[in-house]
């Protein structure tokens, strides 16, 4: 079974701090991951993509890959409570062409 | 369009008449999803399009659903004698080619009553 787990949380951060959201996949073989932010009632919305391993900065943030231990992780610097949303990690798996969706981890930044 | 169009917005509908949703996707955008998210749930993969074709529709919930798309564009997802259980919001998604990032519509939230 080719899975995407992430804690689905939520994960309470302070208004200013950084937030650390993690994913793991259980494909070798996928070759790009995504991030996206989902708000209640509003469809995905996409904020990251990384295809090669280490760190990948756009604003305020940052996505890591580690191919080797299979995990993607999103940090978003300096939290706003804008921020607070559902954020959820897609892996296209190899040989399909399905995104492959975790659960979402639910981030709450508190002001 | 600049991006991913649904419609209908909300459907509400009787148990056991058919629905007709739709997407028009990103022009140029190849790839085509269609996914269902319940209620405090995740994503749930239905079927994926290329061009016309449908390589993937092994997340079909059952023989009752069907999808087509024409002419690399609109796509239209179907669903027969609609259950309870069909309510849902229905995402589509498109993207320029395979394995590439994919922009989501507005969805169509279905409620059968």
């Amino acid at each position: 079974q080719k899975e995407v787990e992430q804690n689905s949380g939520p994960l309470s951060v302070p208004e200013g701090a950084i937030a650390s959201l993690n994913c793991t996949y259980s494909d070798r073989g996928s070759q790009s991951f995504f991030w996206y932010r989902q708000y209640s009632g509003k469809s995905p919305e996409l904020i990251m993509f990384i295809y090669s391993n280490g760190d990948k900065e756009d604003g305020r943030f940052t996505a890591q890959l580690n191919k080797a231990s299979q995990y993607v992780s999103l940090l978003i610097r300096d939290s706003q409570p804008s921020d607070s949303a559902t954020y959820l990690c897609a892996v296209p798996y190899s040989g399909t062409y399905k995104y492959i969706f975790g659960t979402g981890t639910r981030l709450k930044v508190l002001a | 369009g600049a991006g991913v169009s649904q419609s209908p917005s909300n459907k509400v509908t009787e148990k056991g008449k058919d629905v007709e949703l739709r997407c028009d996707p990103i022009s140029g955008h190849t790839a085509l999803y269609w996914y269902r998210q319940s209620l405090g749930q995740g994503l749930e993969f239905l079927i994926y399009f290329q061009g016309n074709s449908a390589p993937d529709k092994s997340g079909l919930p059952s023989d009752r659903f069907s999808a087509e798309r024409t002419g690399g564009s609109v796509s239209t997802l179907t669903i027969q004698r609609t259950q309870q259980e069909d309510s849902a919001v229905y995402l589509c998604a498109s993207s320029p080619k395979t394995n590439t990032e994919a922009f989501f519509g507005q969805g169509t939230r279905l409620t059968v009553v």
